[in-house]
């Protein structure tokens, strides 16, 4: 099915540790976004990229690198993960310009535990 | 700074009841405005959205906002809720990050209990 796919589903990681979110898309979207989802607090912007090549900070961005690899895949790293990291990552993908008439589409999300 | 506020922050209604989850933004620009739906153990899911014309959106599975410009609110409304409208809601913006682009900001979301 066409969308947005997140690897892996769930980590946990113990604090220090390294890894990198994947985050692909088949929608020939031009933009693509990583938030944070905490209990009482919505979904908070980390990084987004408006086109291949660029990356901008969100809301939140301490702690998180990210690199747009190409057009589909939009990567999220964590150098040296801290327990405030712990959280629910989301994925997600727009047209661009287009993106604002219609909306964003998910990926299905990543629970990451450090512990 | 631009924000978006949902007062609801957990709702208990029974079935059949009416529901109206409030949604408001500080930005005095042009928006566009969203609501998405995330069930439990499921990802974000479009409701419904306004990005111009009629101020009164519908949307899927019977739910609709009304987008009230001189009150920089977004309310979303449902006459009659259902034990399977349970989940939690969010309100969504798109407002303008530092960089100059605008990116989609959420309400901290609305927590919906239905009751049989």
């Amino acid at each position: 099915n066409a969308g947005v796919t997140q690897t892996p589903k769930f980590q946990v990681l113990k604090t220090g540790q390294s890894m990198t979110l994947q985050c692909a898309q088949d929608m020939n979207h031009n933009s693509m976004y990583w938030y944070r989802q905490d209990p009482g607090m919505g979904l908070r912007l980390i990084y987004y990229s408006a086109s291949e090549g660029t990356t901008d900070k969100g809301e939140v961005p301490n702690g998180y690198n990210v690199s747009r690899l190409n057009k589909r895949e939009f990567s999220l790293r964590l150098e040296s993960a801290a327990p405030s990291q712990t959280s629910v990552y989301f994925c997600a993908s727009s047209n661009g310009r287009q993106s604002d008439n219609y909306g964003y589409t998910f990926g299905s999300g990543t629970r990451l535990t450090v512990v | 700074a631009q924000s978006v506020s949902q007062h609801n922050h957990h709702v208990i209604l029974s079935e059949a009841a009416s529901l109206e989850l409030g949604c408001n933004y500080s930005y005095g620009g042009t928006v566009n405005l969203f609501w998405y739906v995330q069930y439990p153990g499921q990802h974000l899911q479009l409701l419904l959205k306004y990005f111009s014309g009629d101020p009164l959106v519908k949307g899927i599975k019977g739910f609709e906002a009304e987008f009230i410009k001189s009150k920089f609110s977004f309310n979303l409304r449902k006459p009659s809720v259902q034990w399977s409208d349970t989940a939690e809601y969010f309100c969504a913006v798109n407002l303008y990050m530092d960089t100059g682009r605008r990116a989609l900001t959420f309400g901290s979301g609305t927590r919906l209990q239905v009751q049989p």
